[in-house]
């Protein structure tokens, strides 16, 4: 069975550092694109970027380049999140995903994780 | 960027009824189009993908249709369990995903 499990609530102040953690499991962990999904309180999903496992490639969306780092451990099996100096902004609930295919093009996401809650406030 | 719009926003329906919801895109995306449903404090669930094939455990009340630049997702007879948000989401391009706002179906 498929599994995304992600690390817990964090609560930090602005300008804090963080980073959360996917760790993924039933399937073959580098043959697979892992990203990340924000959704803002009340708000829709926006993707913010994906990594390959297998050779670390990084994908970043437009709106999320330089805002935050994408990296992964293979020998975990384990995606992350990260920040180097958090907003009030950045509050909000992040989704690990999984790529159907092994290629990031006309492909869709089929395994979500629980959801890690991000609370940044002074 | 191809943008997303999704109609209505919120829907009210109950038990037993028929719900379309349209999903509208800026440019065409042939049948690259996803469905997902999400409840409250929960992760989203994929429903159908290729815009008509549902995925594996899907209950078959639920149907999607629709290429180009218009979609619909059908829930022929809607049961407790569907009373969810749902949005769609374009997988056209290279690394390139879009959702739509998400429509909400509430019990009336």
């Amino acid at each position: 069975e498929v599994q995304l499990v992600q690390s817990g609530t964090e609560v930090k102040k602005p300008g804090e550092s963080l980073k959360i953690s996917c760790e993924g499991s039933g399937y073959s962990f580098t043959r697979y694109w892992i990203g990340w999904v924000r959704q803002m309180p009340g708000k829709g999903l926006e993707w913010m970027g994906f990594i390959y496992p297998f050779d670390s490639d990084v994908r970043y969306s437009p709106s999320f380049r330089g805002q935050v780092t994408i990296s992964a451990d293979k020998s975990i099996s384990t995606a992350y999140l990260q920040w180097s100096s958090l907003k009030a902004s950045d509050t909000a609930m992040y989704f690990c995903v999984r790529l159907r295919t092994s290629i990031a093009a006309r492909t869709y996401f089929d395994y979500w994780g629980q959801g890690t809650l991000v609370a940044v406030s002074s | 960027d191809i943008q997303m719009t999704q109609s209505p926003s919120t829907l009210s329906a109950s038990v037993g009824d028929r719900v379309t919801i349209t999903c509208r895109a800026s440019q065409s995306i042939s049948t690259w189009l996803a469905w997902y449903q999400q409840k409250p404090g929960k992760a989203p669930k994929l429903l159908i993908y290729k815009a008509s094939t549902l995925e594996s455990g899907v209950p078959s009340r639920f149907s999607g249709s629709g290429s180009g630049t218009e979609f619909t997702l059908t829930i022929s007879s809607l049961q407790p369990d569907d009373f969810a948000t749902y949005y769609c989401q374009q997988y056209n391009g290279y690394s390139q995903w879009t959702f739509g706002q998400g429509t909400k179906v509430e019990i009336k």
